[in-house]
């Protein structure tokens, strides 16, 4: 069973450009989610998707940052204009439900903002 | 106020030993915990999770729930130099929404 896709590995960009994550869950998973890791911190739930409905973005600066998961599969993240305080790994993850099922995580974007 | 709180460490163990990972929560809605493993440089992977007040034995690994006192831990017996890494508590109120503490890194000494 092929893992979550995460691309680009790793991103540099100055800040005020605009940057994009994309993210293709394990195949049959309904939901999938975005998670920003700043070095040292544990991951943070920025957006939650059940198949191409939001079910939680509470803790995304929607300023900034926006999410689409088109046709319930692929979602890409964007940010723009970038900030030097995004500079983290974001992490792309996906589970069968939105219930306790095993959350599954990408490899991770690394975001370097300069 | 940080809703997960790990120690950050690093706990030092020597190979063989157990190790002792604690966790602690404020939100008493939280209803299901889980334990991550984190290799430096990679992605997080489930250990196991636990949402009964008690013991849950997964092979070497043993998560212990107390919602009385809003802690949650995790032991890891015989420790191997392959158990060094950071290992992330983290809360769920239902939905899968996950709230992760900080982690704390483990180290197994040779």
């Amino acid at each position: 069973e092929a893992g979550v896709a995460q691309s680009p590995r790793y991103k540099i960009i100055e800040k005020r450009q605009s940057v994009a994550f994309w993210c293709n869950p394990i195949s049959g998973h309904a939901t999938l989610y975005w998670y920003q890791q700043i070095l040292g911190q544990g991951p943070k739930l920025l957006i939650q998707f059940q198949n191409n409905g939001v079910v939680d973005d509470s803790q995304l600066p929607k300023d900034r940052f926006s999410a689409e998961r088109l046709k319930g599969v692929d979602s890409t993240l964007k940010i723009q204009p970038a900030k030097l305080e995004d500079s983290a790994v974001y992490l792309c993850a996906s589970s069968f439900g939105p219930d306790i099922y095993e959350q599954y995580f990408g490899p991770g974007t690394r975001l370097t903002v300069t | 106020q940080k809703e997960v709180e790990q120690n950050s460490g690093p706990l030092s163990v020597p190979e063989g030993a157990i190790a002792s990972l604690n966790c602690t929560y404020s939100d008493r809605g939280s209803q299901s915990f889980f334990w991550y493993r984190q290799y430096s440089g990679k992605s997080p992977e489930l250990i196991m999770f636990i949402y009964s007040n008690g013991d849950k034995e997964d092979g070497r690994f043993t998560a212990q729930l107390n919602k009385a006192s809003q802690y949650v831990s995790l032991l890891i017996r015989d420790s191997q130099p392959s158990d060094s890494a950071t290992y992330l508590c983290a809360g769920s109120q239902g939905g899968n929404k996950l709230t992760f503490g900080t982690g704390t890194q483990l180290k197994v000494e040779l």
